[in-house]
């Protein structure tokens, strides 16, 4: 499976943007681009996930840089609530079976400051 | 809709004994996947079942092993446990098997071994 790297921790002023970075230099042309974020005591939670072009919902943006080998995650107000650890994650979607299996790094612990 | 339930929420073991956790995935949701998360190693994956089948598994030993039932809750048993098994066990549950299907997560069960 490809590897993903991104920043051990990053601090955000409340109702500002933030820009979480990922890179995937090895990534396939068959990998999905997943995030998934972690609350103090909670499970991850899914945020986002893209193949190619830009993603928008309702939690986050995700842009996708044109060779596909890094994309950043935009929270676009952060709340106090955002403050978790967000991990950046690939899924083959060639593999024979790729299934439930996730592949978590160390991720980024995000800190919101009021 | 009712998300992934995980119980107990808490369990206190002796070296040597065996525990079993259970999860309620999401209703109409057929994949469980079982992650165990530790200070030191992060989120590792253990298995995942689908249809009453293992289908993936990581590098954990015998000791650990899973089931699923007809209706998709899935139980996961540690046997002869070791203080290294201390940590939080989470499941997750998702509809599918593709690589872009999000895997939704219950809270875990934090497990503390004396």
């Amino acid at each position: 499976d490809a590897k993903t790297t991104q920043p051990n921790s990053m601090e955000s002023n409340e109702e500002e943007p933030v820009h979480l970075p990922c890179n995937h230099s090895t990534i396939s042309g068959t990998d999905y681009i997943h995030w998934y974020r972690q609350l103090p005591s909670q499970g991850p939670e899914y945020v986002i996930h893209g193949l190619t072009s830009n993603v928008n919902n309702r939690m986050a943006s995700l842009a996708i840089a044109e060779d596909r080998k890094s994309s950043t995650l935009i929270l676009h107000r952060a709340t106090l609530r955002d403050a978790a650890v967000y991990y950046c994650i690939l899924r083959d979607y060639s593999s024979e079976y790729q299934g439930g299996k996730l592949i978590f790094g160390q991720g980024t612990e995000l800190s919101v400051k009021p | 809709k009712a998300g992934v339930t995980q119980t107990p929420r808490y369990l206190i073991k002796t070296r040597g004994q065996q525990v079993t956790l259970s999860c309620s995935p999401i209703s109409g949701h057929r994949s469980v996947s079982w992650y165990q998360q530790t200070p030191g190693q992060g989120l590792q994956f253990l298995f995942e079942y689908f249809s009453e089948t293992q289908r993936n598994k990581g590098n954990f030993p015998g000791r650990f092993s899973g089931r699923q039932f007809s209706n998709s809750r899935s139980e996961m048993n540690v046997s002869t446990l070791e203080l290294g098994d201390s940590a939080l066990y989470l499941c997750a549950s998702s509809q599918g098997q593709g690589a872009d299907q999000p895997q939704h997560f219950g809270d875990g069960t934090r497990l503390s071994i004396l």
